[in-house]
């Protein structure tokens, strides 16, 4: 079963451009969410999604952050424009589905990452 | 925030088994224990996860004191490639609620 796949693996920029990262998550997987690690941090959960909606976006720096799952698959974060702090790996995970039902969990699948670093 | 403490890093001698603690002194009643791993330049891994009782899979062992304020993922013949940053994580397992990983513990495994 293929896993999760992200692109581009690593990507340098100076501050201020834009940068954009694309996932694709394991087929049939319905939930979809991107993290931020920072160095020496664990992964921080900026949004999820349920198939094309929304679900938690309260950590998404939204004045400079966007992202999107338009048919409910693939899915994409922007950042524009980047500044130095948001050098980081950004992860996206995926999941049959967020609503696993009472005892019952559904296990994140991460991709490898993209490493972006701001100049 | 993150829920639980862990210890920053841990060494284990290949072969012999890695007993990583976990405090999660405020987990409420519904709140389960979940651990996750990532070994360098990967994403993070599901290993086990248990409310009350012990739980075991191929991975590894989980062990849940009786109060549930802390417990021990029990990796029993740790392996070079068990080289990892272990994750202790609390969450309940009804509505939509999010993973938070803290820092986690570094465990080296040596030859």
């Amino acid at each position: 079963e293929a896993g999760v796949a992200q692109s581009p693996r690593y990507k340098i920029i100076e501050k201020r451009q834009s940068v954009a990262f694309w996932c694709n998550p394991i087929s049939g997987h319905a939930t979809l969410y991107w993290y931020q690690q920072i160095l020496g941090q664990g992964p921080k959960l900026l949004i999820q999604f349920q198939n094309n909606g929304v679900v938690d976006d309260s950590q998404l720096p939204k004045d400079r952050f966007s992202a999107e799952r338009l048919k409910g698959v693939d899915s994409t974060l922007k950042i524009q424009p980047a500044k130095l702090e948001d050098s980081a790996v950004y992860l996206c995970a995926s999941s049959l589905d967020l609503m696993g039902g009472q005892g019952q969990y559904n296990e994140q699948f991460f991709g490898p990452g993209t490493r972006l670093t701001v100049l | 925030d993150a829920k639980t403490t862990q210890p920053p890093s841990m060494d284990c001698a290949e072969g012999r088994a890695a007993n990583l603690p976990c405090n999660h002194s405020t987990i409420s009643g519904n709140e389960y224990v979940y651990w996750y791993r990532q070994i360098h330049s990967q994403g993070p891994q599901y290993i086990i996860h248990g409310l009350k009782n012990n739980e075991t899979n191929e991975m590894a062992s989980l062990i849940i004191t009786e109060d549930r304020k802390s417990s021990t993922l029990i990796l029993p013949h740790a392996t070079l490639r068990d080289t990892a940053v272990y994750y202790c994580i609390v969450r309940a397992n009804t509505g939509f609620q999010k993973l938070v990983f803290g820092t986690g513990t570094r465990l080296l495994v040596s030859p």
